[in-house]
């Protein structure tokens, strides 16, 4: 069982569209990752939030901590084919240091 | 190297056999954690050493899984009597220090025919 839900599962879009994923938990979290993960590679990190309700901006990425640090989500403007990827979520339950990670939701931006 | 470096990065052996699974950490981080990804699962926490010893092998399935560090550098995961169900990709990630981000490598492939 993972403490972390994300939602979609899946997400195909057109270029240019914009999308969001979303990353959901009963339980609070100290911390907060995002990741991306390509075919036969780790996943690599994208933000690490820590403040209820901080907002971070990536370029056309932008991630969001929830206010009771039990929720996030990543928005991504303009959706490129490059953007195609798995990300996943990540916390880091408080005074601990392994990541619980969510399944992840598998982005296909389309030409 | 730069990155996290894990050997070897496929792996293919059969049910009851030993496998060593290696990983190279970035250069000076103290915090080394393994981790283990089903497929269309995310990674799930298996064990954490900080320095040399484990600090936290909560994760690990049973008991035929073990992993050492023993200069606090490399790391080596060890899986005994093989079964058909620890197919998966095994990722390694490092950090400075434990509250840090953690890097991971590209993983090892593991296949259990």
């Amino acid at each position: 069982t993972q403490l972390l839900e994300q939602s979609p599962q899946f997400l195909s879009i057109q270029e240019g569209e914009n999308l969001t994923v979303y990353c959901n938990s009963s339980s609070v979290f100290s911390s907060l990752q995002w990741y991306r993960q390509e075919p036969g590679e780790g996943p690599v990190l994208l933000v690490t939030v820590v403040t209820g309700g901080e907002v971070k901006k990536l370029k056309r990425l932008t991630f969001q901590f929830g206010d009771a640090r039990k929720d996030s989500s990543l928005h991504i403007t303009a959706a490129q084919p490059g953007d195609t990827g798995l990300y996943l979520c990540a916390g880091t339950p408080p005074n601990d240091y392994k990541l619980s990670f969510g399944a992840g939701t598998t982005v296909t931006v389309r030409a | 190297g730069a990155g996290v470096s894990q050997t070897p990065s496929n792996k293919v052996t059969e049910k009851g056999k030993y496998v060593e699974l290696r990983c190279d950490p970035i250069s000076g981080h103290t915090a080394l954690y393994w981790y283990r990804q089903s497929l269309g699962q995310g990674p799930e926490f298996l064990i954490y050493f900080q320095g040399t010893g484990a600090a936290d092998d909560s994760g690990l399935p049973n008991d035929r899984f073990f992993a050492v560090r023993p200069e606090g550098s490399v790391s080596t995961l060890k899986i005994q009597r093989t079964e058909r169900g620890d197919s998966a990709v095994y990722l390694c990630a490092s950090s400075p220090l434990p509250d840090q981000p953690q890097h991971f490598g590209d993983g090892t492939r593991l296949s259990i025919l």
